[in-house]
């Protein structure tokens, strides 16, 4: 079993619908939790991170289960430039310093 | 604001070929991370470097190697080069808190093709 896990997709929606994705991970000691988005060849760029309160940036929106060791990122008003893999990713704990990334959700949004 | 650099963008070597790849962090940042993306896969994690020392191994091959400098910038050595070491290699670096290590910035990566 990977450590963190996500759905692969691919997830194909309209402009403007609202998606949610979904993480899981499974060291319950991990401390920081972060989206990190991947354009195609180019590099890991940060999304957010992810808090234990849920936090909010635009039409983003990420969400922390630390009991079920659960991550959400919600997207609403999805534009065409959302398209994108969104890197669920995972610090700290047993996984010491280095980060740990999921496999990826690949999200295109259609016209 | 700078970013994480990495040199060189692309390399192409033989097989049995050696490479360095280096990485220079943001200012002030401690700590170095080096990833290796194969097609179509997340980065997977090789190794990492915390005030010049190394701080926790992933995956890392033995024909690499790896160190971070004084100045901090780090170089990843790999020898005896193999197909399958083709691949985007990330570096990315962060500041190391207290209580938790805060988000890392990764460069452009350099792409590595072995032939």
């Amino acid at each position: 079993r990977k450590e963190v896990e996500q759905d692969p997709g691919p997830f194909n929606v309209p402009e403007g619908a609202t998606v949610a994705f979904n993480c899981t991970y499974s060291n319950s000691a991990s401390q920081s939790f972060f989206w990190y988005r991947q354009d195609c060849r180019k590099e890991p760029k940060l999304l957010m991170s992810v808090y234990s309160s849920g936090n909010e940036d635009g039409r983003f929106t990420a969400q922390l289960n630390r009991a079920s060791q659960y991550i959400s990122l919600l997207i609403r008003d999805s534009k065409l430039s959302d398209s994108a893999t969104y890197l669920c990713v995972v610090n700290g704990g047993n996984y010491g310093q280095n980060f740990v990334f999921g496999p990826g959700t690949r999200l295109s949004v259609l016209p | 604001a700078a970013g994480v650099i990495q040199s060189p963008r692309h390399l192409i070597k033989e097989k049995r070929e050696t490479a360095t790849l280096k990485c220079y962090p943001i200012p002030r940042h401690d700590t170095v991370y080096w990833y290796q993306q194969g097609p179509g896969q997340d980065p997977q994690f090789l190794i990492s470097f915390y005030e010049k020392m190394q701080s926790d191994k992933g995956s890392i091959p033995d024909r690499f190697s790896a160190q971070q400098f004084s100045d901090y910038h780090s170089e990843l050595n790999m020898s005896s080069l193999e197909l399958g070491d083709s691949a985007l290699y990330f570096c990315a670096s962060s500041l190391r808190g207290k209580i938790m290590n805060t988000e890392a910035f990764f460069g452009q990566g350099t792409r590595l093709t072995v032939v």
